[in-house]
């Protein structure tokens, strides 16, 4: 059962355009969605998170929006950059349960082309 | 560096053997987790110790994998006659709750091959 769903393997941009990577989740007792960025053969690194009684948080060229009633979350990245180019990987967790465990989605690869 | 560290990055062993990697969490942080990956997939959930104390174990870990955490600050993670089957990237990430939630922050990954 894979409670949280990134349907797109993969995403292509130009240099300096938006880049809009997408997930959906099942599990309504999630309350906290993060995203993390992955570079081969590194871990996961941390870029921003959402609690679910906000709908948009923004940290510099990252933005995420949380649809509750849809149950979706989106990452927007503007403008992209060839840095960004990676793995990209929501992930949501539940406060109900006594501890923060992550649920991932299967990722989404971005490359961005300059 | 204040970073999650982990030890060895890469390991190759036999089928049969044992193998053991070491996770350092960052310093304050007292909730420490164990995931693994595999290929085209998302980390998955292994275990998680609260200090010293394992709170929780998958399914996905069997009788063969323990983890350990003795004295609430670096963890290991054991896999006992490892199968082909074990081959994946094994994650570290530690957290510290603050204000209802937290954010985890992984460690490089140990990459493990089983030949």
């Amino acid at each position: 059962d894979q409670q949280v769903k990134q349907n797109s393997p993969s995403l292509s941009v130009q240099e300096g355009r938006i880049s809009i990577l997408n997930c959906d989740y099942t599990n309504s007792m999630f309350d906290y969605f993060l995203w993390y960025k992955k570079y081969p053969a590194e871990g996961p690194t941390f870029l921003i998170s959402i609690s679910s009684i906000k709908d948009k948080n923004e940290d510099g060229r990252f933005t995420v929006f949380l649809n509750k009633s849809a149950k979706h979350l989106s990452l927007h990245i503007v403008p992209s950059q060839p840095g960004d180019s990676a793995v990209y990987f929501c992930a949501a967790s539940s406060s109900g349960t006594s501890y923060g465990k992550l649920t991932f989605g299967q990722g989404t690869i971005l490359t961005v082309h300059p | 560096d204040t970073g999650v560290s982990q030890n060895p990055r890469h390991k190759i062993t036999k089928r049969g053997q044992n193998v053991t990697f070491r996770c350092d969490p960052i310093s304050e942080h007292n909730r420490l987790y164990w995931y693994r990956q595999t290929l085209g997939q998302g980390p998955e959930f292994l275990t998680y110790f609260q200090n010293e104390a394992q709170l929780e174990k998958s399914r996905l870990l069997s009788d063969r994998f323990s983890a350990e955490r003795p004295k609430g600050s670096f963890s290991t993670l054991e896999i006992q006659r490892t199968e082909q089957g074990d081959s994946a990237m094994y994650l570290c990430a530690s957290s510290k709750r603050q204000g209802g939630q937290e954010t985890q922050y992984f460690g490089p990954g140990t990459r493990l091959l089983v030949l």
